[in-house]
């Protein structure tokens, strides 16, 4: 089945750790975001890509990082210096922009991240 | 900057009700409107979208209507079940682009 997995499903860090998340699609979609989800805050972008080895920052990019090194994958790295990095991690991704259906985003089942 | 303003927060629905949710936007720019729901520890999934040139579309026992000249957009659950508790996100996009989302609304539909 064709879908996206994000890993992993909960983690864990002490203040001043960097953490990876992971993300892989194999729908061979082009683009690929970042959401951070925070109770009644709804879903906020903190980066997306559209193609591989190039991302541009969202909303929320500060304390974010990301690499866009294959098609299929896009790795968020939540880094210490993002002050309050404890939220529901979601990863999307969507046909090319510009293409008929672009608009319509499929989510992995998330990461949880809880600062300890 | 919240684009899309969406209401109520929460929302408690007796079983068979209809469940209504509210969103506002202000870029006229936008021309495709998505509604989302996500079920507790999972991804959202698109349920039912919209584009500007009808004002109404239905699947099933949703419903998006859509009023243009106000900027607004809605939800409608019909016969609301249990199984529909969950988060709606209302979103808007411009052409393409990426979507901006609502703040999200809890349903709980009471047995």
């Amino acid at each position: 089945d064709g879908g996206i997995t994000q890993s992993p499903k909960y983690l864990f860090r002490k203040e001043g750790q960097n953490v990876t998340l992971s993300c892989e699609q194999n729908l061979n979609h082009d683009a690929m975001y970042w959401y951070r989800q925070d109770p009644g805050q709804g879903l906020r972008l903190i980066y997306y890509s559209q193609i591989v080895n190039d991302f541009q920052k969202g909303d929320i990019a500060e304390g974010y990082s990301v690499s866009r090194e294959k098609k299929e994958s896009f790795p968020l790295t939540v880094t210490s210096a993002q002050k309050n990095p404890t939220a529901f991690y979601l990863c999307a991704s969507s046909i090319l922009w510009g293409s008929s259906g672009a608009n319509v985003l499929t989510f992995g089942a998330g990461s949880r991240l809880t600062v300890l | 900057q919240q684009q899309v303003k969406q209401s109520p927060q929460s929302l408690i629905v007796q079983k068979g009700g209809i469940s209504i949710i509210n969103c506002a936007y202000e870029n006229t720019a936008f021309d495709y409107f998505p509604w989302y729901q996500q079920f507790p520890g999972k991804g959202p999934a698109l349920l039912i979208a919209i584009r500007p040139d009808v004002s109404e579309k239905k699947e099933g026992r949703f419903t998006i209507s859509f009023n243009k000249s106000a900027k607004q957009f809605s939800l409608h659950i019909m016969d609301s079940q249990p199984g529909d508790s969950a988060t709606y996100f209302c979103a808007a996009s411009p052409g393409g682009n990426k979507l901006v989302f609502g703040a999200g609304t809890i349903l709980r539909v009471k047995s």
